[in-house]
């Protein structure tokens, strides 16, 4: 089945630093990656959709300037937390969309960010 | 807006017994309608799903009937195992295409021996 790659699975960082997850659609072309933000105990709430080649679409609240997603190719996106502040310490899964690709909506095993 | 309703946890069974998730819903038009399951320290997976009215979703036991008149969609299974422990989530896509999930808030299942 379609699988999405998430990387890395876990990371702590120092205030002020950047950190970037990749997810990669292992089998598939990704052509939409949407990303989502879980706090602990609470359900997934949308960041933002990127379509492969267009700039990502930001839901009301998110700074786009603090999280920056990149859908350069079918197969990768990236979201860099700029500046990270130990608010943004999360959980935080991707999920790709491949038109015809099986269930349609395939996730990646998360990435929990620490930030001290 | 859509929206996805399920009952709060966290739930605690004794392992062979009956389980109810409920879950009902807000949207437009016919979405799809979801169970994915979260165990801890990994992301989500599918774990059935309906996409259109009295359809059946089931898998690894767990059933959901996707009931239009009372717009819900509520996961059962007859006999649970500790291994079932995880949070369920219900969600529904509005519209068939790339649109994103709708989430409900997530039920924490623990199953004990």
């Amino acid at each position: 089945g379609a699988v999405v790659s998430q990387h890395p699975s876990w990371v702590i960082c120092k205030s002020g630093t950047s950190v970037k997850i990749e997810c990669r659609s292992l089998d598939f072309q990704a052509t939409t990656m949407f990303w989502y933000r879980q706090f602990p105990k609470q359900s997934l709430m949308l960041m933002a959709t990127s379509n492969e080649g267009s700039k990502a679409t930001y839901e009301q609240g998110v700074e786009k300037d603090k999280f920056l997603i990149n859908h350069a190719s079918l197969t990768l996106s990236t979201l860099t937390v700029t500046s990270a502040h130990p608010e943004d310490s999360s959980f935080y899964i991707c999920s790709a969309y491949a038109v015809g690709g099986g269930e349609g909506y395939t996730f990646g095993s998360g990435t929990r960010l620490t930030v001290v | 807006g859509d929206s996805v309703t399920q009952m709060e946890g966290p739930v605690t069974l004794s392992e062979e017994a009956f389980l109810t998730i409920n879950c009902t819903y807000t949207a437009t038009g016919y979405p799809s309608l979801f169970w994915y399951v979260q165990y801890p320290g990994e992301g989500l997976q599918l774990l059935l799903k309906a996409t259109k009215a009295d359809d059946k979703g089931s898998n690894k036991g767990f059933e959901a009937t996707y009931r239009k008149e009372t717009t819900s969609f509520h996961l059962e299974k007859g006999s649970v195992q500790v291994s079932d422990s995880a949070v369920y989530f219900c969600a529904l896509i509005p519209n068939s295409g790339n649109t994103p999930l709708v989430f409900g808030k997530g039920t924490r299942l623990s199953v004990i021996a």
